[in-house]
C-alpha cells in the first residue's frame, strides 16, 4: 500500500465549476500537509499549507484536513482555464522528518473554457 | 533573480558522460532539496542538506553526487547514469531545518535529464 493514495485523473471540468481534489493517507503520524500545482513543464509551486485538522482558506482554495478518516482534500471554486494543472499532495511529521515530505502521484485537472 | 533557480533546464547526456546540474535559492533559507520526478511516480527525496552539511541521502545509487558549497547553492554531479535516471530533477529550499514542523518547501522548474 502506497503511503499517499491519489487519483491520477485527468479531472475534467467546465469553466466555474467546484472542483474537489482529495488524497488518502496511512500514517497517522503526519501531521503538515501541503497542496502544490504542477504546470507542465515548471516545478511545484505551493498553493496551501496546513498543519493538523481543520479548514483553511486562500482565495479561491480550501484546504480540509480530516485527520481521523486520513483523507485531505483541495477545493477550487469558480474554476478557470488558468487552473488546469497536476495537483500534487504532500504530507510530513515528525516520526517520518519534517523535511521528508511524501507526495502524493498528482491528479491532473483540466478546466474547459 | 528571485526563487529557486535550476540551469540547465534540459540536458541530454550519454551513459559515459560526466555532467553537472545546478541549483541557487534567492530566498535567504537555510535547506535545500534535491527530489526526482519520474512519470506516474511520486516526487522522490534525493538528498537533503542544511546549513550545507548533508542531513539525508535516500538511498540514492552513487552515480549521484551532491555537493552544497554555501547555504544558496546546491549541485548535482552525474557520471555513468543509466536510462532509467532519465526524469525531472526538482531543487527545493526552506528555511527551517528539520527540527520544526514549518517547513514550506519551494521548487525550482527543474532539469529535464534525458540519458540516452
Amino acid at each position: 500500500q502506497k503511503e499517499v493514495e491519489q487519483d491520477p485523473g485527468p479531472l475534467s471540468v467546465p469553466e466555474g465549476a467546484i472542483v474537489s481534489l482529495n488524497c488518502t493517507y496511512s500514517n497517522s503520524a503526519f501531521q503538515y500537509f501541503m497542496w502544490y500545482r504542477q504546470y507542465s513543464r515548471k516545478g511545484p509551486e505551493l498553493l496551501m499549507y496546513t498543519y493538523s485538522s481543520g479548514n483553511k482558506e486562500d482565495g479561491r482554495f480550501t484546504a480540509q484536513v480530516d485527520k481521523s478518516s486520513k483523507y485531505i482534500s483541495l477545493f477550487i471554486r469558480d474554476s478557470q482555464p488558468s487552473d488546469s494543472a497536476t495537483y500534487l499532495c504532500a504530507m510530513s511529521g515528525r516520526d517520518t522528518g519534517f523535511q521528508k515530505l511524501v507526495f502524493g502521484t498528482g491528479t491532473r485537472l483540466l478546466v474547459s473554457p | 533573480e528571485t526563487g529557486v533557480t535550476q540551469t540547465p533546464r534540459h540536458l541530454v547526456m550519454g551513459m559515459t558522460n560526466k555532467k553537472s546540474l545546478k541549483c541557487e535559492q534567492h530566498l535567504g533559507h537555510n535547506a535545500m532539496y534535491w527530489y526526482k520526478q519520474s512519470a506516474k511516480k511520486p516526487l522522490e527525496l534525493m538528498f537533503v542538506y542544511n546549513f550545507k552539511e548533508q542531513t539525508e541521502n535516500n538511498s540514492v545509487p552513487s552515480r549521484f553526487s551532491p555537493e552544497c558549497p554555501n547555504s544558496s547553492h546546491l549541485f548535482l554531479h552525474l557520471h555513468t547514469l543509466q536510462p532509467e535516471d532519465s526524469a525531472l530533477y526538482l531543487c527545493a529550499s526552506s528555511l527551517q531545518s528539520g527540527t520544526s514542523g514549518d517547513n514550506e518547501q519551494f521548487f525550482g522548474p527543474g532539469t529535464r535529464l534525458t540519458v540516452l
